[in-house]
């Protein structure tokens, strides 16, 4: 049973420049968040997105934006990358449950992102 | 969101117990209590969720006294490998979940 998996595992940019990150949650998951971390800090939450919708979303710019397909998949985009957006991206799934609780949030290796 | 407190660092040696503890003074009726554990350059890995009493797998042990104030997460017998940041969480599983700083522990031979 394959777990979370994230592409790419590390990438390089450019201040200004857009990226794409991608991640495929574990088998018989439907949620997908998104957390931001910082070297030295913990994890911080993005967005979630459960049937191709935002469901919340941290407090974080316009420029980060997302996507989730009809497989469950995800897309995180930041646009005009900042030097400060440089961090560990980690996507997480879990399974929905009744009353639109989740479950466990299982997390995949993370994109190390570099912006120069 | 109830505020984790949890030791900045933490050593032991190789066959220990480590026990980690959180303070949640304000955690709510609906909240549960869950803890991560995370190596350089890796996502968290999740170790142990608990509400109340003790909760015990084939990785950990969770402690939750009746006040639910604060939480003990025991490690048995650590070895080398056992060295990163342990996260304690506290939420509802409606909740985003929310990252402190943890707990970096240092398990020497």
């Amino acid at each position: 049973d394959a777990g979370v998996t994230q592409s790419p595992t590390h990438l390089i940019k450019t201040r200004g420049q857009q990226v794409t990150l991608r991640c495929s949650p574990k088998s018989g998951h439907d949620t997908v968040s998104w957390y931001q971390q910082a070297l030295g800090q913990g994890p911080q939450f993005i967005f979630q997105y459960y049937e191709e919708e935002e469901r919340q979303r941290g407090n974080f710019p316009d420029r980060f934006s997302g996507h989730q397909f009809p497989n469950y998949s995800s897309e995180l985009n930041v646009n005009a990358l900042l030097l400060g957006d440089s961090a560990l991206y980690l996507c997480a799934s879990s399974a929905r449950l009744s009353g639109g609780a989740t479950d466990t949030q299982y997390f995949g290796p993370g994109t190390r992102l570099t912006v120069l | 969101l109830a505020k984790t407190t949890q030791p900045i660092s933490m050593d032991s040696y190789e066959g220990q117990e480590v026990n980690i503890t959180c303070s949640h003074n304000n955690i709510a009726t609906n909240d549960y209590i869950t803890w991560y554990q995370q190596f350089p350059s890796q996502g968290p890995r999740f170790i142990i969720q608990g509400y109340k009493t003790k909760v015990t797998n084939e990785v950990a042990s969770l402690f939750i006294p009746a006040d639910r104030k604060s939480s003990t997460l025991s490690l048995p017998r650590v070895s080398l490998s056992d060295t990163a940041v342990y996260y304690c969480l506290v939420g509802d599983l409606f909740q985003k979940l929310v990252f402190g700083t943890g707990t970096r522990l240092l398990v020497s031979p």
